[in-house]
């Protein structure tokens, strides 16, 4: 089955930096790569989302890339604000139905 | 996205007795809806996948006598915990997706507590 391996487990940076966080993958077949914000106590946000026909997507301080040969994605977040602490986690599926294949997720801590 | 709602967000039962949480798809026709349990700190495990007017499919080490799943209707699942003990105390969350879709989108989650 797949494998999503994702680090930093955790990460802190300074309010106005940037932050990246790794993902890989194991199944070649996935092809739907998702980031989900988690705040404590709440169910995960859809953030951002990139398709393994596309190579780079990008919402305002958000973007995502993918490298489908290394077998990797990551998260970019610009001009980090506090209220971007939280728990990220990246995930992959391979097609319509099938669930999705979750990493450990990233503690990203913001400070003023 | 759509909009899902789950209920209760926190139940306290006690030990033996079932609980059960319910998923709905307010705006969205969920085909398929996914049911996570989350540990404190951990990531989302999935527990079963549910289509629709079909039996859900279990995650192995899922004891689907326990943990019972209705997926009646496009826009309700709902999952019963049956026999509670402390160890099921958890994060249950539920997503739903739609025909040919692969976004999901999620619930808020439940916090149960077994005492």
């Amino acid at each position: 089955g797949e494998n999503v391996e994702q680090h930093p487990s955790t990460l802190s940076v300074q309010e106005g930096d940037s932050a990246v966080i790794k993902c890989t993958y194991s199944d070649s077949a996935s092809n739907y790569f998702p980031w989900y914000k988690q705040e404590l106590g709440k169910g995960p946000q859809l953030i951002i989302d990139i398709r393994s026909n596309v190579g780079e997507k990008k919402d305002q301080r958000i973007a995502v890339t993918l490298n489908k040969t290394a077998k990797h994605f990551s998260l970019h977040i610009t001009e980090t604000q506090p209220e971007d602490s939280a728990v990220y986690f990246c995930a992959a599926s391979k097609d319509s139905g099938y669930a999705l294949n979750f990493g450990k997720g990233t503690s990203l801590l913001v400070t003023p | 996205g759509a909009v899902v709602s789950q209920h209760p967000s926190w139940v306290i039962c006690k030990s033996g007795t079932s609980v059960k949480i319910e998923c709905r798809s307010l705006d969205f026709q969920a085909t398929t809806m996914f049911w996570y349990r989350q540990f404190p700190k951990q990531s989302l495990m999935l527990m079963a996948t549910s289509n629709e007017g079909s039996k859900a499919t279990y995650e192995q080490g899922v004891e689907k006598d326990k943990f019972l799943i209705n997926h009646a209707s496009l826009t309700l699942s709902t999952l019963t915990v049956t026999s509670a003990h402390p160890e099921d105390s958890s994060f249950y969350i539920c997503s739903v997706m739609g025909l040919g879709d692969t976004e999901a989108f999620f619930g808020q989650g439940t916090r149960l507590t077994v005492v």
